[in-house]
């Protein structure tokens, strides 16, 4: 069965700050690997996709990479903002059943001004 | 190009009543997924529907059901509600044929209170 497990649980930082996400799968059968982002009380918001091909992904201040053989993802914030606090989940789509994800328990970010 | 959108967005229920969610898909999206959202469990999948058939299911009990219509939209139906449902219901949407490509797009959700 596949877990995600993501580190730390939440984490507090001054505006400015270069940050890193951890997330880690137990299976590395997938098809690819995703991270979200969740305002309170909010849906989802897709930040980056990456495909099991794939090693890492860019977008603005965001870069995401994958290391599928140690079951690993890193989301890396840059210049990080106080409109940059939320939650962070990752989420891998298994080879089993692509369209069910399994999702991390996320880490609840804060930029503080 | 619209989201994908969710009616309704806030419910009280009660116990023993059931319970229907509405999903909208962005157009040109054939596939639908449903997740519950608690603090507890976190984020569960529940099932996907891809051309009106059930193509993925998720370990919840058969009170909860879903369909999909031509249209590609889709509902949930929770019946005998508890207590621990309560939660919020996601659903996403894909264009559905290619799972290593595709991101799959969140609505704003259904918040599901029971009493």
């Amino acid at each position: 069965k596949q877990e995600v497990t993501q580190i730390p649980a939440a984490l507090s930082v001054p505006e400015g700050e270069n940050l890193v996400l951890n997330c880690s799968f137990t299976d590395s059968a997938i098809y690819n690997l995703q991270w979200f982002r969740q305002d309170p009380g909010k849906g989802l918001t897709s930040l980056l996709l990456i495909q099991s091909s794939q090693r890492e992904q860019t977008s603005g201040r965001l870069n995401a990479s994958l290391d599928k053989s140690s079951g690993r993802s890193t989301l890396y914030i840059a210049a990080s903002q106080p409109g940059d606090s939320a939650t962070y989940l990752c989420a891998v789509s298994p080879l089993t059943s692509g369209s069910r994800l399994t999702f991390g328990e996320g880490t609840q970010l804060t930029v503080n001004p | 190009k619209a989201g994908v959108t969710q009616t309704p967005r806030y419910l009280i229920k009660t116990r023993g009543q059931q319970v229907t969610l509405s999903c909208s898909p962005i157009s040109g999206h054939r596939s639908v997924s449903w997740y519950q959202q608690t603090p507890g469990q976190g984020l569960q999948f529940l099932f996907e529907y891809f051309s009106e058939t059930q193509r993925n299911k998720g370990n919840f009990p058969g009170r909860f059901s879903g369909r999909q219509f031509s249209n590609s939209r889709s509902e949930m139906n929770v019946s005998t509600l508890e207590l621990g449902d309560s939660a919020l219901y996601l659903c996403a949407s894909t264009k559905g044929w290619g799972y290593g490509e595709e991101t799959q797009y969140f609505g704003p959700g259904t918040r599901l209170l029971v009493l």
